[in-house]
């Protein structure tokens, strides 16, 4: 079964651009989850998208967007970019609500997104 | 989410067995205990999952007292390739069936030749 995919691994981008960041779950996943890493700030949750709904979002700034598609897939967006904003951006995705183990999230190999 | 506090580092020689505590005093009743492994440019990945007493699987045990304030993840005959941040989550997938997994900052594990 293939893995969680990400595109592209690499960017790089001017402040005050926008970028969109791609994800594929795992097939049968219906749950996508997208994390912020950074040296500073580590691990952080940005937002998690079920059945092409937004469930839960985490303490970030409206640039940052996304949305989910019916096969599952989605999309980060970050508008107006800025330096601080370079990171790595990770893709999660699970099975549905309720199944166990909970929180067994599967992650893909990241977008790593510099700032210049 | 109930936070959780761990070592900030280890090490660790080849072959030996390495305990990793987190604490967790604030865990509620529906908490799942959740140890993630990350190597360095990669995500997380899923090692084992616990809510009570002991669980073991081919890769690591997780023990959990009584109270469920802490738990120990045991990594036996840790090799080269184990060296990673370790970090352990506890809550559950809420009423809405959200995931959103809150990372602290793990302990990074140093395993020495």
């Amino acid at each position: 079964k293939a893995g969680v995919t990400q595109t592209p691994r690499y960017l790089i981008k001017t402040r005050g651009q926008q970028v969109t960041l791609s994800c594929s779950p795992i097939s049968g996943h219906r749950s996508v989850s997208w994390y912020q890493q950074t040296p500073g700030q580590g691990l952080q949750f940005l937002f998690e998208y079920f059945s092409e709904t937004q469930r839960n979002k985490g303490n970030f700034p409206g640039r940052f967007s996304g949305r989910q598609f019916s096969n599952s897939r989605s999309e980060m967006n970050v508008s107006t970019l800025e330096l601080g904003d370079s990171a790595l951006y990770l893709c999660a995705s699970s099975l549905a609500a309720g199944t166990s183990p909970v929180n067994e999230q599967y992650f893909g190999p990241g977008t790593r997104l510099t700032v210049t | 989410l109930a936070k959780t506090t761990q070592p900030i580092s280890m090490d660790s020689y080849e072959g030996q067995e390495v305990n990793i505590t987190c604490s967790h005093n604030n865990i509620a009743t529906n908490d799942y205990i959740t140890w993630y492994q990350q190597f360095p440019s990669q995500g997380p990945r899923f090692i084992i999952q616990g809510y009570k007493t002991k669980v073991t699987n081919e890769v690591a045990s997780l023990f959990i007292p009584a109270d469920r304030k802490s738990s120990t993840l045991s990594l036996p005959r840790v090799s080269l390739s184990d060296t990673a941040v370790y970090y352990c989550l506890v809550g559950d997938i809420g009423q809405t069936g959200a995931n959103n997994l809150f990372f602290g900052t793990g302990t990074r594990l140093t395993v020495i030749p």
